[in-house]
């Protein structure tokens, strides 16, 4: 299972744009990168999923580069709502299940 | 997005009980459930994959016989805490894999997780 690293924490004000870098450096071919929100005392949150380039949704955008090796997880005009844990996972699909194992995390804290 | 819930979300017990947590998939069928365990301000730690109709794999370190895994059916899987110790205390959080059907972009979705303590 490819390793992840992130940065152990990150502060941001409101309304400002907060980028996220995960390395990646011995993710698989079959593998793709899922980031996840968690706040205290409760379970992760699906936030964004991709494989390769760009991928874009409702509350974030996730980059890609070529060699994917890393990703970057984009949140535009953060709230204080968006202080939390972010944790990004690389994972594949093998014997159809997919085994994900996290790291330690971005804890990020949004200040007024 | 797909929805997984738990029961209890919170269990308060005496030591040398056991205790069972469920974990559901409301939505949607999963062969496969995953079991974390998570202690305050540490990453989610997984301790098994539970597989609809089969036995469950535990990762390294984790003993089978103090947390059984039973998968039933394609919606639930319980996790039973064997003679629940204080060290057993932590938050336990399940998650199941929802298929697309499209390669690489099956997702995996977790509970609300369940706090336990151990008196």
């Amino acid at each position: 299972l490819a390793k992840t690293t992130q940065p152990i924490s990150m502060d941001s004000y409101e309304g400002q744009e907060v980028n996220i870098t995960c390395s990646h450096n011995n993710i698989a071919t079959n593998d793709y990168i899922t980031w996840y929100q968690q706040f205290p005392s409760q379970g992760p949150r699906f936030i964004i999923q991709g494989y390769k380039t760009k991928v874009t949704n409702e509350v974030a955008s996730l980059f890609i580069p070529a060699d994917r090796k890393s990703s970057t997880l984009s949140l535009p005009r953060v709230s204080l709502s968006d202080t939390a844990v972010y944790y990004c996972l690389v994972g594949g699909m093998n014997t159809g299940f997919q085994k994900l194992v996290f790291g330690t995390g971005t804890r990020l804290l949004v200040s007024p | 997005g797909a929805v997984v819930s738990q029961h209890p979300s919170r269990v308060i017990c005496k030591s040398g009980t056991s205790v069972k947590i469920e974990c559901r998939s409301l939505d949607f069928q999963a062969t496969t459930m995953f079991w974390y365990r998570q202690f305050p301000k540490k990453s989610l730690m997984l301790m098994a994959t539970s597989n609809e109709g089969s036995k469950a794999t535990y990762e390294q370190g984790v003993e089978k016989d103090k947390f059984l895994i039973n998968h039933a059916s394609l919606t639930l899987s319980t996790l039973t805490v064997t003679s629940a110790h204080p060290e057993d205390s932590s938050f336990y959080i399940c998650s199941a894999t929802l298929y697309s059907g499209r390669a690489g972009t099956d997702t995996q979705y977790f509970g609300p997780g369940t706090r336990l303590t151990v008196l």
